[in-house]
């Protein structure tokens, strides 16, 4: 089962400020299945990023999803004051199905 | 598009059952998988199973294999998901969440409203 790790588990920041969000493998992800939500509180996660690097439909283009291997970012080129959430990665195994989430990063004001 | 929405809150006694439901509004139902997703208080996101009803065999998380069912019922395009042997760490949100399409979609693009099931003596 693979184990992925995000650090770092708080980020704080001020808004206009680059924000670099951690997801670490415990092994190889296979088949670019890596994926970043966004959740806020009292809400259910957003699907923000697919397949590494693909942005969903309607999300700014200051999200950024990048990496391979084992290792994979999540960067918010200029944080907005909507922005401030949690954040989680995901991985998706198909043989069996199984879903993987990392721990979590808060980006917090500062 | 789909559109989940989940049963009420629930609260259980140590040792108890809980049974919540999911029903689906939306695309093929058959055809796509629903998972069931946990999230205990100011914790993380942890999948728990799910099962594409026309295949009528659910997968597990091995660390809940033995104490979750997940069933699902075409007829009212409803996904049930029942755990046994409640302990006070199973207080948590439970959703349902499906990526639509066909089969087991590699992410989850829709969500249901989630459901506060709280275990307390």
């Amino acid at each position: 089962e693979i184990v992925l790790t995000q650090s770092p588990g708080t980020l704080s920041l001020s808004p206009g400020e680059r924000a670099t969000l951690s997801c670490r493998a415990s092994q190889t992800v296979s088949g670019s299945y890596l994926g970043w939500y966004q959740q806020k509180p009292g809400q259910a996660p957003r699907l923000l990023i697919y397949g590494v690097f693909n942005r969903v439909t309607g999300i700014p283009d200051r999200f950024i999803g990048s990496g391979s291997g084992t290792d994979f970012t999540l960067t918010i080129s200029r944080v907005e004051p909507d922005d401030f959430a949690v954040y989680f990665c995901q991985h998706y195994g198909s043989s069996p199905p199984e879903y993987t989430f990392g721990q979590g990063s808060k980006l917090e004001i500062k | 598009q789909v559109l989940l929405v989940q049963s009420g809150a629930e609260e259980k006694k140590p040792g108890s059952s809980v049974k919540v439901s999911c029903k689906a509004y939306g695309g093929t139902f058959s055809t796509y998988a629903i998972s069931w997703v946990r999230q205990a208080p100011g914790q993380g996101l942890e999948w728990m199973g799910g099962m594409v009803p026309i295949f009528g065999t659910a997968h597990y998380a091995q660390k809940f294999q033995g104490r979750v069912t997940i069933t699902a019922d075409e007829s009212t395009t409803t996904t049930y998901m029942e755990m046994s042997s409640l302990r006070s760490e199973d207080t948590a949100v439970y959703s349902c969440a499906t990526g639509g399409g066909t089969g087991f979609h590699p992410y989850f693009d829709y969500w249901g409203q989630g459901i506060l099931v709280t275990v307390s003596s």
